[in-house]
């Protein structure tokens, strides 16, 4: 089975603008999570999607905000990009929504933001 | 405020010395704590999960316990070899209000040949 892919690998943005990020889960997996890593911060929970509904939001602001398609692909997108959000966002992927299933990580998006 | 705490932050062993690491997180509304391990330019790889008090898992050289009551899980390396430097990172699943997966800092291991 192919694994987590996520696009793009690397991406450069300035200030004010706006990105989509895209994570496609290993086949027959329903449900993604993301996360931001930034040092010293660690894995920092964003949102999971199953069966294309939001089951959960960490503490982040309104500026991001994700969804899930009929495929399970998920996207992510962050609006008006400040430079603190500069960080890498990993997407993972698991059979169902449960908290003892194992998530799958992606290679993750590294984004800078300038 | 939910937390999750590794120690140490860091560690440097020699080839051949075991190791352990300890993760530490709230004893209530425990479900299952995870530890994965996570080597440079690579994604995170799931090493164990464990759901019960008193759990223990073995993977090769590395095997893991679990004491729920106290809010504790160690993770042991024995016979470290340099393919096992990476930083070792564990999450403790939230089952109240807020179900998530809470991550740890994690531990950085370097091993010397």
């Amino acid at each position: 089975k192919a694994g987590v892919t996520q696009t793009p690998r690397y991406l450069i943005k300035t200030r004010g603008q706006q990105v989509t990020l895209s994570c496609s889960p290993i086949s027959g997996h329903r449900s993604v999570s993301w996360y931001q890593q930034t040092p010293g911060q660690g894995l920092q929970f964003l949102f999971e999607y199953f069966s294309e509904t939001q089951r959960n939001k960490g503490n982040f602001p309104g500026r991001f905000s994700g969804r899930q398609f009929s495929n399970s692909r998920s996207e992510m997108n962050v609006s008006t990009l400040e430079l603190g959000d500069s960080a890498l966002y990993l997407c993972a992927s698991s059979p169902a929504a449960r908290l003892q299933e194992t998530q799958y990580f992606g290679p993750g998006t590294r984004l800078l933001v300038l | 405020i939910l937390n999750v705490e590794q120690s140490p932050q860091s560690l440097h062993v020699q080839e051949g010395d075991s190791t352990n690491f300890t993760c530490s997180f709230p004893s209530s509304n425990f479900y299952a704590l995870h530890w994965y391990r996570w080597e440079t330019a690579k994604s995170p790889e799931a090493l164990f999960v464990m759901t019960l008090n008193g759990d223990e898992k073995k993977k090769g050289r590395i095997s893991a316990t679990l004491n729920t009551k106290e809010g504790y899980s160690y993770l042991y390396i024995k016979g470290s070899q340099p393919e096992d430097s990476a930083t070792y990172l564990c999450a403790f699943g939230n089952a109240g209000n807020n179900r998530k997966l809470i991550w740890g800092l994690g531990t950085s291991l370097a091993v010397n040949p």
